[in-house]
């Protein structure tokens, strides 16, 4: 079956732009959770969706946003982008979300803001 | 606060040979842990987990250890294979909350 699909791969965009990125689970999961990787910080939990409802947040500004459709794909949203929000953007998919279920990586989204 | 801490960035070993990847959390919390192995240019996939009423377990070349009073969990990969060579990441859950915490990885190189 197919993988965890996110668009675009790379994107690089300008300090105070915006950005969207996408991610589609694997056909049946229902949750999505988002990651930020950055080289010292290791990847750093952005938040959950399930079945359309944010069930989960960390701890990032209010900047970063998310939502989650019927289908369960769900988009990430960054306003106002600052040079530090450079990072790989990794979503993962699961059946249910709960922890000893496993969660599947997209190949992520490298954004580089300039 | 990184709450999951790997230490080492980097660790090379002969093939063959045992690696052992190093892990420490902080949060007494924490009671679910899962290592994933991340290729350059892929997302992590997952290895292993235990779960803290456990002290090992064991998935072929794969052993995680856990040392709960120490805080400290371990992977040891016997033997360790050339494709073995790629990013290792630990992370940590707590009860009631299904996002992981992660650490900053440590880069393992098998040497032919």
């Amino acid at each position: 079956k197919a993988g965890v699909t996110q668009t675009p791969r790379y994107l690089i965009k300008t300090r105070g732009q915006q950005v969207t990125l996408s991610c589609s689970p694997i056909s049946g999961h229902r949750s999505v959770s988002w990651y930020q990787q950055t080289p010292g910080q290791g990847l750093q939990f952005l938040f959950e969706y399930f079945s359309e409802t944010q069930r989960n947040k960390g701890n990032f500004p209010g900047r970063f946003s998310g939502r989650q459709f019927s289908n369960s794909r769900s988009e990430m949203n960054v306003s106002t982008l600052e040079l530090g929000d450079s990072a790989l953007y990794l979503c993962a998919s699961s059946l249910t979300g709960q922890r000893n279920t496993e969660a599947f990586f997209g190949q992520g989204t490298r954004l580089t803001v300039v | 606060d990184q709450q999951v801490k790997q230490n080492s960035p980097s660790l090379s070993v002969q093939e063959g040979r045992i690696s052992i990847l190093n892990c420490d959390y902080t949060n007494s919390m924490f009671d679910y842990f899962l290592w994933y192995k991340k290729y350059p240019a892929e997302g992590p996939t997952f290895l292993i987990s235990i779960s803290s009423i456990k002290d090992k377990n064991e998935d072929g070349r794969f052993t995680v250890f856990l040392n709960k009073s120490a805080k400290h969990l371990s992977l040891h990969i016997v033997p360790s294979q050339p494709g073995d060579s790629a990013v290792y990441f630990c992370a940590a859950s707590a009860p009631g909350a299904n996002n992981l915490f992660f650490g900053t990885g440590t880069r393992l190189t098998v040497i032919p």
